[in-house]
């Protein structure tokens, strides 16, 4: 079974620092989500990409994140500087478009970094 | 603004005893709902799409429905590994292109007691 791929699994980090996480998209998914879940307020999309092309970053709070896909099989959601309250799970998930006809694929959620920051 | 609201947050079930989670929603237009089960530790795993009222989908043990406001995910004769939160999510059909925003509920938790 495909998979999407994300590294690390776990992060522990200080108020502060950088923190750098990874997504492996599924091989020939050209859309890329990255969702973001507390208990709270459940999964809030952040940012996604179709063929590596930024669509919509509207729910990331822009002074301190970033994300980019510099390649295909290559997604990345940077904090800087991070916060306590980006203590969360973030998601990687990726899939064909949504949305345009029957059997059109589904996301494909990888399995989260959890982010702690002290 | 798009919104899902799911009930209970939280269910128990007795292994065999049937029940319903609910998903309602209001959203410009729908082109799709769909539900997710989500395993502790783990992302969120695709379950069904429905995409008009009246439409449903059926997976072992569990059904998914839709009307126009709301979706139930039935399920049936529950066993012990049906246990796991289940999320709703809308894909609103009032889109500019390439919008493919899906809003998720915050999910129902369910545990099945053997």
């Amino acid at each position: 079974d495909a998979r999407v791929t994300q590294t690390p699994r776990h992060k522990v980090t200080e108020m502060g620092q950088e923190v750098t996480m990874r997504c492996q998209p599924i091989l020939g998914h050209n859309t890329v989500f990255w969702y973001r879940q507390t208990m709270m307020q459940g999964l809030e999309l952040l940012a996604y990409f179709r063929n590596r092309a930024p669509l919509d970053d509207s729910g990331m709070p822009k002074d301190r994140f970033s994300a980019e896909m510099p390649d295909a099989t290559l997604a990345t959601l940077k904090i800087q500087p991070s916060e306590p309250r980006d203590s969360a799970v973030y998601f990687c998930a990726s899939g064909s478009p949504l949305g345009q006809g029957a059997g059109n694929s589904p996301l494909h959620f990888g399995n989260g970094t959890r982010l702690t920051v002290t | 603004e798009d919104q899902v609201t799911q009930s209970p947050e939280a269910l128990r079930l007795q292994e065999g005893e049937s029940s319903s989670l609910n998903c309602s929603y209001t959203v410009s237009g729908l082109r799709g709902l769909f539900w997710y089960r989500q395993d502790p530790g783990k992302g969120p795993e695709f379950l069904f799409t429905l995409y008009s009222a009246g439409e449903e989908k059926e997976k072992e043990r569990l059904k998914a429905t839709l009307t126009k406001k709301e979706s139930f995910l039935h399920i049936t004769a529950p066993k012990p590994e049906d246990s796991a939160t289940y999320l709703c999510a809308v894909l609103p059909g009032i889109s500019n292109f390439g919008n493919e925003k899906l809003t998720f509920g915050t999910g129902t938790r369910l545990t099945i007691i053997p």
